[in-house]
């Protein structure tokens, strides 16, 4: 098993420019979430997926960020525009149930200048 | 109040030493429990679930006191290679997962 494939692993980015971060889940996991970390606020919980549909959104900042999954074997959270306090590391991750513990995948280190 | 709190750290201890950490949740209506281990600049892994009844994975064990709320983690032994931050998390019934900041252990020679 490839584990949570995340792409890209990094990407720096000019404010106002728009960001798409990917993820591939483990195959035949119903859930996906999406986190960012970062040293002052630790892991936020971003928005959460089952059977591709989201089920709460309540950790998207704001408008700029947007979130699908148009199958089960996809998912992409964009940001636009972005802007230097984007930056973050935003992980991906996968469970074959939302009570079950996750599988993360490597992330993306997301830099806005 | 923090949903979930652990210990602010950081731990230093020597190998072969006992190491213990504890978290705090706020909610009540917590269904499932976690711990999961950070390396540095890596993802989180999960390390080991927490049940009601306790539960031991080698060197680890883990319990969770629910009248009390709170979890904690015992790492037995510990080895140089056991030197990450550990991270705490707790699940409601809707399935939102909180995770804790974390606290960091260095194990030294």
């Amino acid at each position: 098993d490839a584990g949570v494939i995340q792409s890209p692993r990094h990407e720096v980015t000019e404010m106002g420019q728009e960001v798409t971060l990917r993820c591939k889940p483990i195959s035949g996991h119903n859930s996906l979430f999406w986190y960012r970390q970062t040293m002052m606020r630790g892991l936020e919980l971003l928005i959460y997926f089952n059977n591709n549909v989201p089920i709460d959104d309540s950790g998207m900042p704001e408008d700029r960020f947007s979130a699908k999954m148009p199958n089960a074997s996809f998912s992409t959270l964009k940001i636009q525009p972005s802007e230097p306090r984007d930056s973050a590391v935003y992980f991906c991750a996968s469970s074959p149930d939302r009570y079950y513990g996750y599988t993360f995948g490597s992330g993306t280190r997301l830099t806005v200048v | 109040r923090k949903e979930v709190e652990q210990d602010p750290g950081p731990f230093n201890v020597p190998e072969g030493a006992t190491v213990a950490f504890n978290c705090t949740y706020s909610n009540s209506a917590s269904q499932s429990f976690f711990w999961y281990r950070q390396d540095c600049r890596k993802e989180p892994k999960l390390l080991m679930s927490v049940y009601s009844s306790g539960n031991e994975d080698g060197r680890f064990t883990a319990q969770l006191n629910r009248a009390s709320q709170y979890i904690s983690l015992l790492i037995r032994d510990s080895k140089l290679s056991d030197s990450a931050t550990y991270l705490c998390v707790v699940n409601t019934n809707a399935g939102k997962s909180t995770f804790g900041d974390g606290t960091t252990l260095t194990v030294k020679p």
